[in-house]
């Protein structure tokens, strides 16, 4: 059974970065993707980005590209968002989610931890 | 980017009623359309995966179907626990996308 735990919620100044952990237990880590995604207030699920931990290439969805880094760290089998130069509008939950397929770049969420509320604001 | 199209955006049904939702992709994603169920205050849930597998410990009052670029999600009897947003999403291609979302409520 896996199981995702992420860090505790965020309070952020516009302008700063914000790190997020998600620390898997269960399961094979290094071959299945942990992917990002977020859910702004009152809006639907946006996809962020993703890695494969044994294959170290994160990709990103664009908007993002510039502003975000994802890493993974397999002797602590822990998961890493950081955004940087965070806006207002990055105001969200943050979901971690593992992927379904064994080496699979594309895939669905099979398991999520619980969420990271992120709050931007002056 | 591929866009997911989901309707209707909410639907309201008595406890008991067949509730369908429908996933458009804007090109052809083959089966690769997966359904969760979003309860607020949690995370989602995968319900279906490769637009027609029950997804392990999932019940079985739920099911999808469709290929290509038309897809079905059914609850065919809508319990108190299904309150909920449900999303389909599609891995065909990068980058991962959701559609926007159907709020069920109880009629």
């Amino acid at each position: 059974q896996v199981q995702l735990v992420q860090s505790g919620a965020e309070v952020k100044k516009p302008g700063s970065s914000v790190t997020v952990s998600c620390k898997s237990s269960g399961g094979t880590f290094n071959t299945f993707a942990i992917g990002w995604v977020r859910q702004a207030p009152g809006q639907g699920l946006e996809w962020i980005g993703g890695i494969i931990p044994i294959l170290y290439a994160p990709n990103y969805a664009e908007k993002f590209h510039g502003r975000v880094t994802i890493r993974a760290d397999e002797s602590s089998r822990t998961a890493y968002l950081e955004l940087r130069s965070l806006r207002s509008d990055d105001t969200a939950v943050y979901y971690c989610a593992r992927g379904g397929r064994e080496l699979a770049t594309t895939h669905y969420f099979a398991s999520w931890g619980q969420g990271s509320l992120v709050t931007v604001s002056s | 980017d591929i866009q997911m199209t989901q309707s209707p955006s909410s639907l309201s049904a008595s406890l008991g009623d067949r509730v369908t939702i429908t996933c458009q992709a804007s090109q052809h994603i083959r089966d690769q359309l997966h359904w969760y169920r979003h309860k607020p205050g949690h995370a989602p849930d995968l319900l279906i995966y490769d637009a027609s597998n029950l997804q392990s410990g999932v019940p079985s009052r739920f099911s999808g179907s469709g290929s290509g670029t038309d897809f079905t999600f059914t609850i065919s009897s809508l319990q108190s626990e299904d309150i909920a947003t449900y999303y389909c999403q599609q891995n065909y291609d990068l980058p991962l996308t959701f559609g926007g979302g159907t709020k069920v409520e109880i009629k």
